[in-house]
């Protein structure tokens, strides 16, 4: 167990609908990492929240956003969805926010979302 | 960004040991190697990392050349729980924290 939480664990919608994945970091993390796994593109990072504010962008499309609450919290908002925005998401977490190569990334157990 | 190159598949037996190569020939001086694997349904998870000297944890040790061109993680006694797709990744800290990952190796132990 990673420590990093993640909701819902399963997701089934319909294109054009929008969703909302959420994440709790470990306690103690600031930084808040959001991914995406596709059987095509393998594990692509999204983006990164430090302490509420967005701190680097990879590649998220416009349609997604997401946003880090006070509490530290992350939620990963997707909508006018698409039939290949199917896949895993993951979000990590990290004690760390400015550039590190060092620092280590915990891993939730992802969300699978299904676009039918 | 530096780029690795990882062998696709690896098969091992049981109990015995595990060497799981990366190349990574565009590799800066600032540049650390790190290891990941994601077992099967599962998120990634951080094994090891390193920058110049051999590192050893409880899960694997990292043996790093002398040119810093190529790395190995060896897991010294594999076990049914270790197969997984295992990620070597170079991050240099820079402007981003962000991992890039690769295809990884899928390493299947046999019983």
């Amino acid at each position: 167990d990673s420590g990093v939480t993640q909701t819902p664990k399963h997701l089934i919608t319909a294109t054009g609908q929008r969703v909302t994945l959420r994440c709790s970091p470990r306690s103690g993390d600031l930084s808040v990492y959001w991914y995406q796994q596709s059987l095509d593109q393998g594990l692509q990072f999204l983006i990164q929240y430090y302490n509420g504010e967005e701190r680097a962008k990879g590649n998220i499309l416009e349609r997604f956003s997401a946003q880090q609450f006070p509490d530290l919290h992350s939620e990963l908002n997707l909508s006018s969805l698409e039939l290949g925005d199917s896949a895993l998401y993951f979000c990590a977490s990290s004690v760390e926010g400015l550039a590190s190569s060092t620092d280590t990334q915990y891993f939730g157990p992802g969300t699978r979302l299904t676009v039918l | 960004d530096a780029k690795t190159t990882q062998p696709n598949s690896m098969e091992s037996n049981e109990e015995e040991p595990v060497h799981l190569p990366c190349n990574h020939s565009t590799i800066s001086g600032t540049d650390y190697i790190h290891w990941y694997r994601q077992l099967p349904s599962q998120g990634p998870e951080y094994v090891i990392h390193g920058l110049t000297s051999n590192v050893n944890n409880r899960m694997a040790s990292l043996a790093i050349a002398e040119d810093r061109k190529s790395s190995t993680l060896i897991l010294h006694r594999a076990t049914l729980r270790d197969a997984a797709v295992y990620y070597c990744i170079l991050r240099d800290g820079g402007n981003n924290n962000d991992m890039r990952f690769g295809a990884g190796t899928r390493l299947t132990v046999k019983p």
